[in-house]
């Protein structure tokens, strides 16, 4: 199976939006609503920050935001902030009942 | 509040099995609803699945690791774990458990991680 599709890096700078794409097949994020969004820090684990395409664990930030369009599914920050500098992941479901992750895309907050 | 905690040798030879644990504290491994995985991640790269497993024996598995791979659960010891044999420099990562929740798609929570190098 192939790593689903992300930019390599995005940036942005404070208080304004931006929005990384995940793009992969009929057979993976096409197929079912279950993809999820990780944010990770330098040496830390990831940290869920959406599931099932556009949902939010409780405690994290209203200014992410997550929606799928075909085989593309998206994660949108709006407001940046200096913190959100990370590393954000994608993550799905696929027809053969395995997971696939995207390659991560590096967010730079100028 | 639930935790997980990987364990394990830091350093494998090549051709060895590295065999990992995470045990999961604050709330039963046993409950059906729940998966349990492990993710790994070189150093410098992105995220890689390897394998889930549920409580009752149902596994899935990476395609590109299946034939080196077994993931098992031990609901006595509130524990999964991983072994991953035949092991070379690039099993080198750091391997991550997380869990779950049945009827969705997000890992809501994560061990820290666990770095386990192979070298000779």
């Amino acid at each position: 199976q192939s790593a689903l599709t992300q930019p390599a890096s995005v940036s942005g700078s404070p208080g304004q939006s931006i929005t990384i794409s995940c793009t992969g097949t009929s057979s993976d994020v096409g197929a079912y609503n279950y993809v999820s969004w990780y944010q990770q820090h330098p040496g830390k684990a990831p940290k869920l920050m959406i599931f099932d395409v556009n949902n939010r664990p409780s405690g994290v930030s209203n200014r992410f935001s997550g929606s799928k369009s075909g085989n593309t599914a998206s994660l949108t920050i709006s407001g940046l902030q200096a913190e959100d500098e990370a590393d954000y992941y994608c993550y799905s479901y696929t027809t053969t009942s395995t997971w696939v992750f995207g390659g991560g895309t590096k967010l730079t907050v100028l | 509040q639930l935790q997980l905690q990987e364990s394990g040798p830091g350093l494998v030879k090549p051709s060895e099995t590295l065999s990992l644990t995470c045990t999961v504290s604050g709330d039963s491994i046993n409950s059906g609803t729940y998966f349990w995985g492990w993710i790994r991640q070189p150093p410098g790269k992105g995220l890689e699945w390897i394998a889930n497993v549920i409580y009752g024996g149902s596994t899935q598995y990476n395609p590109s690791l299946r034939s080196r791979v077994t993931i098992s659960i031990d609901t006595s010891k509130n524990h999964f774990s991983l072994n991953l044999n035949s092991v070379t420099a690039a099993d080198t990562a750091v391997y991550y458990c997380a869990r779950r929740r049945g009827g969705s798609g997000g890992l809501d929570y994560w061990g820290r991680g666990t770095l386990v190098a192979v070298s000779s």
